[in-house]
């Protein structure tokens, strides 16, 4: 069946540097998803993918999406406190699959 | 902003004890999920709807039962709470193409003792 792997499970920065979680799936996608929870709420959609290659902004945050639409990256730069979370992906083909998600703290 | 209600959002109780977590939206989706998850780790899925009375069991094997006899509510029952079944349990929805993102609830926080 298909599976999501996410790396990496943890990540800490400094506040200031660059962020980067990674999504690989087992098999093709369809479209591919991400979400983010704050420590203490719940997951908040962020963003979807659908095209081959695909590339979408969102002021700090970058989303790629792979050629083959077997991977995709969420990439923050110059990250800030407010970005503390942790960040999933989901893999939608005949079903949706979550990755274990990346969880990322800051130090001010 | 919250269309995806749970209660209660917190929950302390007895070991054996029957309890029912309750779920509703009111954006009128399809499809409604349950997740189990361990504050800020991985979400498992344990049940899922596709539409009223039509419920089926998740990734991760659960001995709670879920029903779905209204569209906008997705009541999950638990009928003798153990200690393992401490955690977060969060109910999501989605309309019913494959693509639309989850809505989900603020969650429950269970302990059992």
């Amino acid at each position: 069946g298909q599976q999501v792997m996410q790396i990496p499970q943890y990540q800490h920065v400094q506040e200031g540097e660059d962020f980067t979680t990674y999504c690989n799936s087992s098999t093709t996608l369809s479209n591919i998803q991400w979400y983010k929870q704050r420590p203490g709420g719940h997951p908040v959609f962020l963003i979807q993918l659908v095209k081959s290659g695909e590339v979408k902004k969102q002021k700090r945050l970058t989303f790629q999406f792979g050629e083959a639409k077997k991977n995709s990256s969420l990439h923050i730069t110059a990250t800030q406190t407010t970005d503390v979370g942790t960040y999933f992906c989901a893999g939608i083909n005949n079903d949706m699959r979550f990755g274990a998600g990346t969880r990322l703290t800051v130090k001010p | 902003e919250a269309d995806i209600y749970q209660t209660p959002r917190y929950l302390v109780i007895g070991t054996g004890k029957k309890i029912t977590l309750e779920c509703s939206q009111t954006m009128g989706h399809d499809k409604m999920y349950w997740y189990q998850q361990d504050p800020g780790m991985e979400l498992h899925l344990i049940h899922y709807s596709y539409g009223v009375n039509s419920t089926e069991k998740g990734d991760l094997s659960s001995e709670s039962t879920v029903s779905r006899i209204r569209t906008e509510h997705f009541p999950l029952t638990l009928e003798s709470a153990r200690p393992s079944h401490t955690s977060q349990y969060l109910c999501a929805s989605s309309p019913h193409d494959r693509s639309s993102p989850l809505h989900f609830g603020n969650g429950t926080r269970l302990t059992v003792t």
